[in-house]
């Protein structure tokens, strides 16, 4: 079955700071991957998508995430975090089966961006 | 701008009533999916919808039930509240495959609490 998995439930970083959230995914075809952020009680917005193509994907936000298919992994980083990037962050995963498509995301990662 | 909409952001209910949370998407698009989103749980699939009174199981249907009469609206229905119940809870919807490659776009979410 697919799976996804956000190993820490927290990141705090410095404002200038590069940033980091992890995402590793278990797959046994070709993925589709996605980053989604949450503001407070607000919806998910969509940050980016690896579908094919070059391993780096740039986003919405200065964000961008590097897809590595020997390590299954698909990190969200940004070169200098800010404070209003402080929100909610899921990692997603679908799989090209050619059916109705569905989403399986991870558990969340805090990101906490401070002075 | 395109928009789904959840038809309320805040609710309260009583244990064993029906509740009903309505959600409308303006972009034609084929899917709509209902989520729960609970702190250090992620997002979990309740029931997806793949074409008008079309409706399949997600990870945790137990205690609901969906309705889709029209392409653009997709309704969640508890059928007797309970307190377990007691979450946000996530619309979103996308074009089918192959199109779905470019992902969900959600609603702002319902928060619904069952007393």
């Amino acid at each position: 079955a697919q799976s996804v998995a956000q190993p820490e439930d927290q990141v705090n970083v410095a404002e200038g700071n590069p940033l980091t959230v992890k995402c590793t995914y278990s797959v046994s075809g070709n993925p589709y991957l996605f980053w989604y952020v949450q503001y407070p009680n607000r919806g998910l917005q969509f940050l980016l998508k690896y579908i094919t193509g070059d391993n780096l994907v740039k986003g919405s936000y200065g964000f961008e995430a590097e897809f590595n298919k020997s390590q299954t992994s698909f990190h969200l980083k940004k070169p200098s975090a800010l404070v209003s990037d402080s929100a909610l962050y899921f990692c997603a995963v679908r799989f090209s089966t050619g059916t109705a498509s569905k989403l399986t995301f991870g558990t969340g990662t805090r990101l906490q961006v401070t002075l | 701008d395109v928009k789904v909409t959840q038809s309320s952001r805040y609710l309260v209910k009583r244990t064993g009533e029906k509740v009903f949370l309505e959600c409308v998407q303006d972009m034609d698009h084929e899917n709509m999916f209902w989520y729960r989103q609970d702190p250090g749980l992620g997002l979990r699939l309740i029931y997806f919808s793949y074409d008008v009174k079309m409706k399949e199981k997600g990870d945790i249907p137990e205690g609901y039930s969906v309705s889709r009469e029209k392409k653009e609206r997709f309704s969640l229905i508890l059928e007797s509240a309970s307190t377990n119940q007691t979450s946000m809870y996530l619309c979103a919807s996308s074009f089918g495959w192959p199109t779905s490659n470019y992902g969900y776009t959600f609603g702002s979410g319902t928060r619904l609490t069952v007393v």
